[in-house]
């Protein structure tokens, strides 16, 4: 899996848009950008994933550059339950697991 | 609700037994992973199956082992604990081996004292 920078914590307001950026600027071809998160200790929950156009789901929108260096996933309208780890994942999709990093913190004020 | 169920819960043992954590895929599903999450680790990949046969290993310690039955649920044995062992042990499954989304179960918090 290519690795992935995302920052540490970030803060948004309930009711915003938040937007998570990740950047994965040795991504190869073949891999795919995917989001999980993870609330307190519960299982990771998957988000959305995507290889080069953008993708939305119920929950999100992941958007990827064109260059495929660098991703954000946004959370629409943000509540207190959104609340978590968020980990961007860059992956081939082999069969050897997903490589989870530190992730972001992201922390809905109300 | 993921649809992989974990069980049991919670597990509190004391150093040196062995303990067997139980995992059931979704429904259709015939990939599983193992993961390990340790205060200090983050969440570590341990070893996948696809339909009863294992197809990549991670960091899994020797003491650890696992397999998948026939009807798909697979199980982790932890022997010879330690009490580093004490950690989060997530179950996900996968309709195939890789390019799909994965979805964990709850976990199993393993004490070890």
């Amino acid at each position: 899996d290519a690795k992935t920078t995302q920052p540490t914590s970030m803060d948004c307001a309930e009711g915003r848009a938040a937007n998570l950026p990740c950047n994965h600027s040795t991504i190869s071809g073949n891999e795919y950008v995917y989001w999980y998160r993870q609330i307190h200790s519960q299982g990771p929950q998957y988000i959305i994933h995507g290889l080069k156009n953008n993708e939305t789901n119920e929950m999100a929108s992941l958007i990827i550059t064109e260059d495929r260096k660098s991703s954000t996933l946004i959370l629409p309208h943000a509540t207190l339950r959104d609340t978590a780890v968020y980990y961007c994942i860059a992956s081939g999709g082999g069969a050897d697991g997903l490589t989870f990093g530190k992730g972001t913190h992201l922390i809905i004020q109300p | 609700d993921s649809g992989v169920t974990q069980t049991p819960k919670h597990l509190i043992t004391a150093t040196g037994q062995r303990v067997t954590l139980r995992c059931s895929p979704r429904s259709g599903d015939l990939s599983v992973y193992w993961y390990q999450q340790s205060l200090d680790q983050g969440l570590q990949f341990l070893i996948q199956y696809y339909n009863g046969e294992e197809r990549a290993k991670g960091n899994i310690l020797e003491r650890f082992s696992a397999q998948q039955f026939p009807d798909l649920h697979s199980e982790l044995n932890l022997s010879s604990l330690e009490l580093g062992d004490s950690a989060l042990y997530f179950c996900a499954s996968s309709v195939g081996q890789g390019r799909t989304e994965a979805f964990f179960g709850q976990g199993t918090r393993l004490t070890v004292v």
